[in-house]
């Protein structure tokens, strides 16, 4: 069966401190692998696909990079408007998302 | 670009009744849409697929009945929940896929009293 298992639940740093998150996934057939940013009470913004191991995709603070079980959300001196939910789907037979990482970065 | 439009945002209904959420996507044309819902800190949990001119694809344990999804068009899905009932009430996404990639709108919360 398919699985997506984010970590840690929640994060809190200080602004600056880089940290990285963490997407652990079992898929038969990775279709495609994507990041989500998702403030409260709002629909996920997109951030990125990756669809190979080794492949590596940088957005401003944000860097993701993937290996055949997980993926790593890599952020770099981040600000408080940095804080936010980020979510992790797989695409294998379906679309699963993971239960997110709640990030909180301190002023 | 890839933007995805939710209508209404809110909205309370009392139980028995039922109410519609329409879903646009404003620059692109959505063969695929997607309904999920989402419960206070969990994850979005797919519903239903639903593709242009055809039948929804409707997840394992989702009702059919209760929940109807139209997609008449590139850019309109609607999902009406009918018969509403407490149990029901969450937070209602959709997303257009473009390129392989999903964009979603900005949520519907559902209150049903």
């Amino acid at each position: 069966e398919d699985q997506v298992t984010q970590s840690p639940e929640a994060l809190r740093l200080q602004e600056g401190e880089s940290s990285s998150l963490n997407c652990s996934y079992t898929v038969s057939g990775l279709r495609g692998l994507f990041w989500y940013r998702q403030d409260p009470g709002k629909g996920p913004e997109f951030l990125f696909t990756l669809y190979s191991a080794g492949e590596e995709k940088e957005k401003e603070r944000l860097k993701a990079t993937l290996t055949k079980k997980e993926s790593f959300l890599h952020i770099t001196a981040p600000k408080p408007e940095d804080s936010a939910t980020y979510l992790c789907a797989v695409h294998g037979d379906k679309i699963i998302f993971g239960k997110g990482t709640r990030l909180h970065i301190l002023p | 670009g890839a933007v995805v439009s939710q209508h209404p945002s809110r909205v309370i209904c009392k139980s028995g009744t039922s109410v519609k959420i329409e879903c646009r996507s404003l620059d692109f044309q959505a063969t695929t849409m997607f309904w999920y819902r989402q419960f206070p800190k969990q994850s979005l949990m797919l519903m239903a697929t639903s593709n242009e001119g055809s039948k929804a694809t409707y997840e394992q344990g989702v009702e059919k009945d209760k929940f109807l999804i139209n997609h008449a068009s590139l850019t309109l899905s609607t999902l009406t929940v009918t018969s509403a009932h407490p149990e029901d009430s969450s937070f209602y996404i959709c997303s257009g896929e473009l390129s392989y990639e999903q964009y979603f709108g900005p949520g519907t919360r559902l209150t049903v009293t």
